[in-house]
């Protein structure tokens, strides 16, 4: 267990639709970052939060929006889905904007995003 | 912004052989390259990081190695074994930028 929880682990919706996908950060870390991770494709980062602000947007569809909470949780939503959006999700935390320092990132074990 | 290229996308090789993962990387800022193991259903881990003011780290059986010259870094990962099965992923950034770029990422199948 890497500390970071994310929920759900699965989601099946509907290409029109919208998801909430939510990110718990480890205990002590102000930093969520996104990521979306397509079939055989890697890692592209969506946007970032440190306490509770909007911190880095990386390629993040003007469909997809997020926010941080002031209990730290996140949560990404999705809207108008596509059959394209289908990925896995995946929230990293860290104890400062850099990630920098001993532990860097910490990923959760993503939720997987299917649009039929 | 920084490109992140990673060679071989898969790599299959004996247990007891070593495994050599390449990126490379286009930011001359860049200074801080963090490598990542993925295994099935998991998201992925911090298993070694180097910052640019050393060529190489060493933890067990894993090093990484980093020519900021030729803007490259590889993983190495010796005495492999079937456990070391997953995805590898390379990373770059500057130390306090937020913006990680990661590599496309490399499958490495150990065989017993």
């Amino acid at each position: 267990d890497s500390g970071v929880t994310q929920t759900p682990k699965h989601l099946i919706t509907a290409t029109g639709q919208r998801v909430t996908l939510r990110c718990s950060p480890r205990s002590g870390d102000l930093s969520v970052y996104w990521y979306q991770q397509s079939l055989d494709q890697g890692l592209q980062f969506l946007i970032q939060y440190y306490n509770g602000e909007e911190r880095a947007k990386g390629n993040i569809l003007e469909r997809f929006s997020a926010q941080q909470f002031p209990d730290l949780h996140s949560e990404l939503n999705l809207s108008s889905l596509e059959l394209g959006d289908s990925a896995l999700y995946f929230c990293a935390s860290s104890v400062n904007p850099a990630g920098t320092g001993d532990h860097g990132y910490t990923f959760g074990s993503g939720t997987r995003l299917t649009v039929v | 912004g920084e490109n992140v290229e990673q060679h071989p996308s898969t790599l299959s090789v004996q247990e007891g052989d070593s495994a050599v993962i390449k990126c490379t990387y286009s930011d001359s800022a860049s200074n801080y390259f963090p490598w990542y193991k993925q295994e099935l259903g998991k998201g992925p881990q911090l298993i070694i990081d180097i910052r640019s003011n050393v060529g190489e780290k060493k933890d067990q059986r894993i090093a990484v190695t980093l020519n900021k010259t030729a803007k490259h870094f590889s993983l190495h990962i010796t005495e492999t074994q079937p456990e070391d099965s997953a995805v590898y992923f390379c990373a770059a950034r500057q130390y306090n930028n937020n913006d990680m770029r990661f590599g496309a990422g490399t499958r490495l199948t150990v065989k017993p």
